[in-house]
């Protein structure tokens, strides 16, 4: 049960923004808002999380609405390079790590 | 920095045989999570340990699976018997809880195939 509800797959084109939508509508007050990607035959990695404010790093920024039942990660100029599946993770008080099926991104040169 | 090791990277095995699998965390890192990622599905989250307690082993096949991290540091998973469905890429990862378990790092996992 991940708790989060994702499109199974996206398209973009390269360097062309991206947003990658995450429905959490049961999310508590003291869940954060986890993002990880996974690429081709590789273990995941962190992306970037929050709480309630939007957040921003070297890889994307993390828009979480104001009622924090959804949040939307943002790739700003998408590469080819960002081809991955990205999961949306809702983590209770940090712990309980659970992945959903993910949104499989495409990125068209 | 080293990052999450784990071995062996593939292994084949028969069904009703036995396999472990073994991850060492990064330095520091008291929690440490082991997943199965059937192919084409998201990694499903079997154990979580802090140090050498058990945080969370509610999807754990435990009539067959068990993991063990005794001294805290490294960890171990062992099927016993293995059946055709447990193919699958094992993956373990580890996380600071001194930092909110705020980022966990991964393995490269281990490819098991039971024929």
């Amino acid at each position: 049960d991940a708790k989060t509800t994702q499109p199974n797959s996206m398209e973009s084109n390269e360097e062309e923004p991206v947003h990658l939508p995450c429905n959490h509508s049961t999310i508590s007050g003291t869940d954060y808002i986890h993002w990880y990607r996974q690429l081709p035959s590789q273990g995941p990695e962190y992306v970037i999380h929050g709480l309630t404010s939007n957040v921003n790093n070297r890889m994307a920024s993390l828009a979480i609405a104001e009622d924090r039942k959804s949040s939307t990660l943002i790739l700003h100029r998408a590469t080819l390079r960002d081809a991955a599946v990205y999961y949306c993770i809702r983590m209770y008080n940090n712990n309980d790590m659970r992945f959903g099926a993910g949104t499989r991104l495409t990125v068209k040169p | 920095e080293a990052g999450v090791a784990q071995s062996p990277r593939y292994k084949i095995i028969e069904k009703r045989q036995s396999v472990a699998f073994w991850c060492n965390p990064i330095s520091g890192h008291a929690t440490l999570y082991w997943y199965q990622q059937i192919l084409g599905q998201g990694p499903k989250l079997l154990i979580q340990f802090q140090n050498n307690g058990v945080v969370d082993d509610s999807q754990l096949p435990k009539d067959r699976f068990s993991a063990e991290r005794l001294k805290g540091v490294d960890s171990t998973l062992k099927i016993q018997p293995a059946k055709l469905e447990d193919s699958a890429v094992y993956l373990c990862a580890s996380s600071s809880p001194e930092t909110g378990n705020t980022e966990a790092f991964f393995g490269q996992g281990t490819r098991l195939t039971v024929v």
